[in-house]
Parts: structure tokens; C-alpha cells; sequence
């Protein structure tokens, strides 16, 4: 069974900085294309940041791009998000998620989420 | 950049009614939107993609259907379970997920 559970969320000050983590299990890891996706209170689905097989390549949207630093350990299936310079507009809660397609360059659909965790950013 | 606009934003319907959310992409993307459906407190599950197949272990009575501009999500007979948000998803280079606003399927 596919399984992608997140750490790390929490409430932070604005400035601050945050890491998140994403356990992969029940797939080879490795082999797919990784992503971000958050969720604001109330609000839809925004993709944030995604990462290549290897980890060489990777992606941000342009309000988290320079903030926000994706990456991978192949060798301990997790995926990572370093989050620095918080705003109050990054409260949400964050999913991670795996692409569709293994062993590909392109991007496809996301079939497996985490359960998502909360980012809360607030003085 | 593609945008794509769900209608409507919430659709009232009583169990075993059929249900037909829409999703227009603002130019063509062949058949490459995916369908996803958000519970509270859950994480989206993924429910079609390319326009028409269903992804593992989603029920027959979800379909779609489309291409080009204008993409459809049919259930035929709902169930007390379809109640939920409803978001279409593009696939392209870049960005590489383009969500909808989403639909709310609700009680009526």
C-alpha cells in the first residue's frame, strides 16, 4: 500500500523559517517525480513546488520561488521542503504527492497524498 | 498560462440524482485534465485522469468525458459519499499542475 506521510508543520512568525518532511513507502521512491501542493483556509489547490526522479531538477511556483527550497533522499524515500522568509499568505496546509508516471521527465497527475500538515504563519 | 474555470461553484443534488460538473480550459489541451475529489479534513484523491480513465479503485459510476476546451465529470447515481469538493487538474509543461477553482457537490 502506498503511503506518504508529512512532519514538520507547525505555527512560526512571519520571517521565519520551517521544514517539512514527506516519508514515501509501499513504491519504489525513487522512481517518481515528487511535488507540493498547498491548500489555503477555505481556499483551492495551489501547486507549489516539484522535484525530478533524481532530484537534479527542480520547480517552484513563482510565490514561493527564492523562499522555498525542494528536495529528496532516494536513500531514505523522503522528500523535503525548506521554507524560509515566511509570509502570513503561506498559511495553509501543505500536501505532499507523488506523480502518476514513473520514471519520466514530464509531469502527469498526482494519485498518492499525504494526509497534509498545517502551516500556520502568525505573530 | 492555461486557466481553467469549474461551474458551477456548488451544485445541490439529493442522493441517486445524476450529477454533470463542467471544466473549460481558456485553450486547448487535448485530453490532458484529471479529475480529483477533496472530502473535509482529507487530502484529494485522484479520480480520472486524461480525460476519461479511472484511476485505480475509483467506483464505475464516476466517468469523464472531453477534450480539447470543454471537460465534463459525470455520477450517474450519487451516493451520500460523493458529497465533497470537486477540482479539475491541467497537465502541462509549466506550470506542472493548473487546478480549477473547484465545484461543491452538495445536499440538497
Amino acid at each position: 500500500e502506498v503511503q506518504l506521510l508529512e512532519s514538520g508543520g507547525g505555527l512560526v512568525q512571519p520571517g521565519g523559517s520551517l521544514r517539512l518532511s514527506c516519508a514515501g513507502s509501499g513504491y519504489t521512491f525513487s522512481s517518481y517525480a515528487m511535488s507540493w501542493v498547498r491548500q489555503a483556509p477555505g481556499k483551492g489547490l495551489e501547486w507549489v513546488s516539484g522535484i525530478s526522479v533524481s532530484g537534479e531538477k527542480t520547480y517552484y511556483a513563482e510565490s514561493v520561488k527564492g523562499r522555498f527550497t525542494i528536495s529528496r533522499d532516494n536513500s531514505k524515500n523522503t522528500l523535503f521542503l525548506q521554507m524560509s522568509s515566511l509570509r502570513v499568505e503561506d498559511t495553509a496546509i501543505y500536501y505532499c504527492a507523488k506523480d502518476l508516471i514513473g520514471h519520466s521527465s514530464s509531469w502527469y497527475y498526482l494519485d498518492y497524498w499525504g494526509q497534509g500538515m498545517l502551516v500556520t504563519v502568525s505573530s | 498560462e492555461i486557466v481553467l474555470t469549474q461551474s458551477p461553484a456548488t451544485l445541490s443534488l439529493s442522493p441517486g440524482e445524476r450529477a454533470t460538473l463542467s471544466c473549460r480550459a481558456s485553450q486547448s489541451v487535448s485530453i490532458y485534465l484529471a479529475w480529483y475529489q477533496q472530502k473535509p479534513g482529507q487530502a484529494p484523491r485522484l479520480l480520472i485522469y486524461d480525460a476519461s480513465n479511472r484511476a485505480n479503485d475509483i467506483p464505475a459510476r464516476f466517468s469523464g468525458s472531453g477534450s480539447g476546451t470543454d471537460f465534463t465529470l459525470t455520477i450517474s447515481s450519487l451516493q451520500p459519499e460523493d458529497f465533497a469538493f470537486y477540482y479539475c487538474q491541467l497537465r502541462t509543461n509549466w506550470p506542472p499542475y493548473t487546478f480549477g477553482q473547484g465545484t461543491k457537490l452538495e445536499i440538497k
